[in-house]
């Protein structure tokens, strides 16, 4: 399996912060890797797949980059519906999801 | 718009079978890959299978040996079944549709889910 780490496991943030999840991957997955908000309670939702692309109806604020094993997502400007738990999935193999990043109100 | 619903048992004993179906409405459940990923509570996501209209499945191998996934496309419906469960397996479980176009193993469309507890 590939392994998949995210940092950090938490974060605190205000409205308007610049927010920025790091994904790494335990061996090159070209740029198949994906980025999912998920709220308490309700099921994920796919926000940026294949490394930078922004799925159908999902903000400009948010955004994804990386290639290989190193990855990045980014909030620009944190909103207050952003406060949420952040997972990354590589899509190169068998899924296998990074831990998460809880965004909690600072 | 396509939508999904997991139904099925929400208590199940251990050494028992886990049995869940995802009623897919909406649109046909044609063309695309059909997942289940689940979630133990406070944990993080794990991707169990999936399969294409045409029966091809793929199941992750940490599973593999306890897990059978079909589809009924007559109901527009496809199902998982968990053999010899243990606490372990107690999860919120997650249908989800492929986002297509070529792009696999990437999870568009979700279900609520369904929180399966196996306990005696």
């Amino acid at each position: 399996d590939i392994q998949m780490t995210q940092s950090p496991s938490s974060l605190s943030a205000s409205v308007g912060d610049r927010v920025t999840i790091t994904c790494r991957a335990s061996q090159s997955i070209s740029r198949h890797l994906n980025w999912y908000q998920q709220k308490p309670g309700k099921a994920p939702k796919l926000l940026i797949y294949a490394a930078s692309s922004l799925q159908s109806g999902v903000p400009s604020r948010f955004s994804g980059s990386g290639s290989g094993t190193d990855f990045i997502f980014t909030i620009s400007s944190l909103q207050p519906e952003d406060f949420a738990t952040y997972y990354c999935q590589q899509s190169y193999s068998t899924p296998t999801f990074g831990g998460g990043t809880k965004v909690e109100i600072k | 718009q396509v939508q999904l619903q997991e139904s099925g048992p929400g208590l199940v004993k251990p050494s028992e079978t886990l049995s869940l179906t995802c009623t897919v409405s909406g649109g046909s459940i044609s063309s695309y890959y059909y997942n289940w990923i689940r979630q133990p509570p406070g944990k993080g996501l794990e991707w169990i299978g999936n399969i294409y209209n045409s029966g091809s499945t793929n199941y992750n191998p940490s599973l593999k040996s306890r897990v059978t996934i079909s589809v009924d496309t007559s109901k527009n419906q496809f199902s998982l079944k968990l053999s010899s469960v243990t606490a372990a397996d107690t999860a919120m479980y997650y249908c989800a549709r492929d986002l297509g176009g070529g792009i696999p193993r990437t999870f568009d469309i979700w279900g609520q889910g369904t929180m399966v507890t196996v306990s005696s």
